[in-house]
């Protein structure tokens, strides 16, 4: 079946600009997590969706960053008066859950490289 | 906060040379999982431990979960040029329901 999807894969914007990036999870799986990458660095956590439940924006850097996703489907990230600081990828993983505790593996998206330029 | 090291942050080795990475956590876990990112790819699952003095294995890698479930590790055989890639752990810790990556160890085999 389908995995995760992203767009668009790659985006250049200018200094001030918002972006919106899109994730598409895979069907059925409730969990939905945004990571942030910089180049060469690991995993930073963004923001976790589980099902109807109020998200855990906790590792939101700013104010400038939010994410919003309809129910169990896509989601997006939208990122204001973009900085040069926000260059990176930004992935998107989903899995399945079974609450509080999720133990399942993630899927990952290819990924949208974001360059503010 | 919780955090998650791994060592060493790089490792060259000979292809047929063993690999070792090591996942350490400042709290203690409720499970583990381990990915591997390849040059310009994104993390894959490889595996999850979830028991105390847990040991896995898949072909020529080997997983382990500490006894106090606060380190992991991930042995590879006798590398292989398909090897190369980062290495991730990933923490959960108890009674969160997100997980912490850990720095990542970047491996290269030379041929």
């Amino acid at each position: 079946g389908a995995g995760v999807s992203q767009s668009p894969s790659n985006k250049v914007t200018e200094k001030g600009k918002d972006v919106e990036l899109r994730c598409d999870p895979i069907s059925g799986h409730t969990a939905l997590y945004w990571y942030r990458q910089r180049l060469g660095q690991g995993l930073e956590f963004l923001i976790y969706f589980q099902g109807n439940s109020a998200p855990d924006k906790s590792g939101l850097p700013s104010d400038r960053f939010s994410a919003e996703r309809t129910g169990e489907s896509v989601s997006t990230l939208t990122i204001q008066r973009t900085q040069q600081e926000d260059s990176a990828v930004y992935l998107c993983a989903s899995s399945l859950s079974d609450g509080w505790q999720p133990a399942y593996e993630q899927y990952f998206g290819p990924g949208t490289r974001l360059t503010v330029t | 906060g919780q955090q998650v090291m791994q060592i060493p942050q790089y490792q060259h080795v000979q292809e047929g040379e063993d690999f070792t990475t090591y996942c350490n956590s400042s709290t203690t876990l409720s499970n583990i999982q381990w990915y591997k990112q390849r040059p310009g790819g994104h993390p894959v699952f490889l595996i999850q431990l979830v028991k105390s003095g847990e040991v896995k294995k898949q072909k020529r890698l080997t997983f382990q979960f500490g006894e106090a479930k606060k380190n992991s590790s991930l042995h590879i055989t006798a590398t292989q040029t398909t090897d190369v890639g980062t290495y991730f752990c990933a923490g959960f810790g108890s009674g969160t329901y997100k997980y912490i990556f850990g720095t990542g160890t970047r491996l290269k085999v030379l041929a």
